[in-house]
């Protein structure tokens, strides 16, 4: 089955750039989105279709791949980015959604 | 503006069928570019997809708990309907739904944009 792997956690201060991968083989050919999630609320769509940002997402996040690895990063880091973040892709081979596990992102 | 919303039982008995209905408002579930996703999150664990359903009626489930899972949908109560059978313990987590946004209207790229808040389902004698 496919598996997508992040690293369990990132911590970046204040005001710097935070970069959460996602990796996976053949990942560029499929399309990669992110997910925010903060405690006891449901998860918000922050990247699509690798690169694309929702209407009302700062465009501090952007979503970038290289590779067998995704990435989402996040400028000018806020204390109100503090949350978990999921990448996911559809595996058209096995039909299956597939999650990363999950980073945990701590601003210091 | 859309939203979805979980309802259906927060405790089940081992070995019992657990119902879920997103009930959803702001679309439709007959527009060919959306569809509607169950995902799962045990507490503190991360997220794990369930199955989703398309406007077509297409319909893909984890193979992990395809035996025991059934989506279906009534467009004119815009209404999407999951059951999964024999529960158990493991399975208690909160069950969220999604709205499915396809790029194109043949659905082979999409991503989950609009959540329901999710209901905590235990699973406990």
């Amino acid at each position: 089955s496919y598996v997508l792997t992040q690293p369990p956690s990132v911590s970046v201060a204040p005001g710097k750039t935070a970069t959460i991968t996602c990796g996976g083989d053949n990942i560029g050919r499929k399309g990669v989105d992110w997910y925010q999630q903060k405690p006891g609320q449901a998860p918000v769509l922050v990247i699509y279709y690798d690169t694309d940002r929702p209407s009302g997402i700062p465009e501090r996040f952007s979503g970038s791949k290289s590779g067998n690895t995704a990435t989402l990063t996040i400028s000018r880091v806020e204390a109100g980015d503090e949350a978990d973040y999921y990448c996911q892709v559809w595996d058209s081979r096995s039909d299956h959604v597939v999650f990363g596990g999950g980073t945990k992102l701590t601003v210091l | 503006q859309v939203t979805l919303k979980e309802s259906g039982p927060v405790l089940v008995k081992p070995t019992e069928t657990l119902t879920l209905t997103c009930t959803v408002s702001g679309f439709s579930l007959s527009n060919a570019r959306m569809g509607v996703t169950w995902i799962r999150q045990p507490p503190g664990k991360a997220l794990e997809w369930l199955a989703h359903i398309f406007s077509n009626d297409e319909k893909y489930s984890s193979t992990s708990l395809k035996s025991r899972l059934t989506i279906s949908k009534d467009a004119s109560k815009s209404q999407v309907v999951l059951t999964m059978t024999n529960m158990d313990p493991v399975d208690t987590a909160t069950y969220l739904c999604a709205r499915i946004l396809c790029y194109t209207t043949s659905c082979n790229m999409f991503w989950f944009d609009s959540w329901g808040q999710g209901i905590l389902v235990t699973v406990s004698s």
